[in-house]
């Protein structure tokens, strides 16, 4: 099982640049979302989404955009990158089934925004 | 104060010794409570549900006091592949919500 699945898992960018970070899940999960991961600070979730058509902020989502047209994909957009986004960003899904409240992330995309 | 706080470390274990990582938290509302693990440069996996009478899988046991507001995680005989960070993760109402994580607990077992 691919489980989630995180592209690109490194990335430069020079401040200014946009990109986004796809996820994908073939799990069926309904909620998925996106974390930032920084030294000290902890996982923080950026956006987070219920289900197809349906997204929401999380804690820090300044400079960042997300859609989810479909079950599978929840991308991350990247708008105008900064210095402050350079970080490991993970994505996760979670479902109805297995055990509750239980995340699966991908691998993490590490982002440097020079 | 933060919604959930962990002691950073790192502890350093001999290997056989017994560890315990406590982590407080803040909203007395939470419902589900859960241990992560996660190695470095690599994406946070579940280790273990928190429920409130104690669970034990293995050489992990895992404790809930809703008086005090804290979850503990003790891990007895280490192994040097217990060497990780263990995050600890609140989820106020349970379901498909924000749950939080807190900063992690690195654990180092030593030869």
């Amino acid at each position: 099982n691919a489980g989630v699945t995180q592209t690109p898992k490194f990335q430069v960018l020079k401040t200014g640049q946009s990109m986004t970070l796809q996820c994908a899940q073939d799990m069926n999960h309904e909620y998925m979302s996106w974390y930032r991961q920084d030294p000290g600070m902890g996982l923080r979730l950026i956006h987070y989404s219920v289900g197809a058509g349906i997204t929401d902020q999380g804690e820090v989502p300044n400079g960042y955009n997300v859609s989810r047209s479909t079950t599978e994909d929840f991308p991350l957009r990247l708008l105008s990158a900064a210095p402050s986004q350079t970080s490991v960003y993970f994505c996760a899904s979670q479902g109805p089934a297995g055990v509750p409240g239980e995340l699966f992330f991908g691998e993490g995309s590490r982002l440097t925004v020079l | 104060r933060k919604e959930v706080e962990q002691d950073p470390g790192p502890f350093n274990v001999p290997e056989g010794a017994t560890v315990a990582f406590n982590c407080t938290y803040s909203n007395s509302a939470s419902q589900s409570f859960f241990w992560y693990r996660q190695d470095c440069r690599k994406e946070p996996k579940l280790l273990m549900s928190v429920y409130s009478s104690g669970n034990e899988d293995g050489r992990f046991t895992a404790q809930l006091n809703r008086a005090s507001q804290y979850i503990s995680l003790l891990i007895r005989d280490s192994k040097l592949s217990d060497s990780a960070t263990y995050l600890c993760v609140v989820n106020p109402t349970g379901g498909y919500q924000k749950v939080t994580f807190g900063t992690g607990t690195k654990l180092q077992v030593i030869p």
